[in-house]
């Protein structure tokens, strides 16, 4: 098993470019997520997915959007990026938990600049 | 609001040390308290831990849960130079049954 892919490793883009960030599994999890992880700020919660077609909200999800079109896959696009989107960006995965929450297993990260 | 609050946020110790980390909550719906440690790329699993009073083990890696005063420490002895690394504390909770919400982390720097 690959586990939990992303690409790019690296991004620099600049202000208002748009850009998709990929991250695919191969565990058949139902459960994926994407967080952000700036310094000082711990990782915070953008959008989740519990299923194909099934996506959420998180913490923070402005300037973001996501779709769930496979169990494998869950891509993040940045519609307009903005320097505040400067950050490390992770995704995530889990089996939908028994309502004990579970472990879940995250990608190599993709650390995005925006100018 | 749901907060996670971890600490100290840094810690410097020599190999050898024992070394406890905090991390306190208060969030709705609590499902489940996890521990992971990153070293420059993405957050490993430590720890998961549900029961109160249940030490979860893992070599020199210990942890323990209190859901009545609400935390959990992570225990680790003999530290090594390997150990230096963010430990990050999240809890499961809420409505979904995967959202994390993560303290901000405590920084271990292990001094041969």
């Amino acid at each position: 098993n690959a586990g939990v892919t992303q690409t790019p490793k690296f991004q620099v883009l600049k202000t208002g470019q748009s850009m998709t960030l990929q991250c695919a599994q191969d565990m058949n999890h139902e459960y994926m997520s994407w967080y952000r992880q700036d310094p000082g700020m711990g990782l915070r919660l953008i959008h989740y997915s519990v299923g194909a077609g099934i996506t959420d909200q998180g913490e923070v999800p402005n300037g973001y959007n996501v779709s769930r079109s496979t169990t494998e896959d869950f891509p993040l696009r940045l519609l307009s990026a903005a320097p505040s989107q400067t950050s490390v960006y992770f995704c995530a995965s889990s089996y939908r938990s028994s309502g004990r929450g579970n472990e879940q297993f995250f990608g190599p990260g993709t650390r995005l600049t925006v100018l | 609001e749901d907060k996670v609050v971890q600490s100290p946020l840094s810690l410097v110790v020599h190999e050898g040390d024992t070394v406890t980390l905090n991390c306190s909550y208060e969030v709705t719906n609590f499902r489940s308290l996890l521990w992971y440690k990153q070293e420059k790329k993405a957050p490993t699993f430590l720890f998961m831990l549900t029961s109160s009073g249940i030490e979860k083990k893992s070599g020199r890696l210990s942890s323990i849960l209190d859901k009545k005063e609400l935390f959990s420490i992570l225990n680790i002895t003999a530290t090594q130079t390997g150990d230096s690394a963010v430990y990050l504390c999240a809890v499961n909770y809420g409505g979904s049954q995967g959202n994390l919400i993560f303290g901000k982390g405590t920084k271990l720097s292990v001094k041969p």
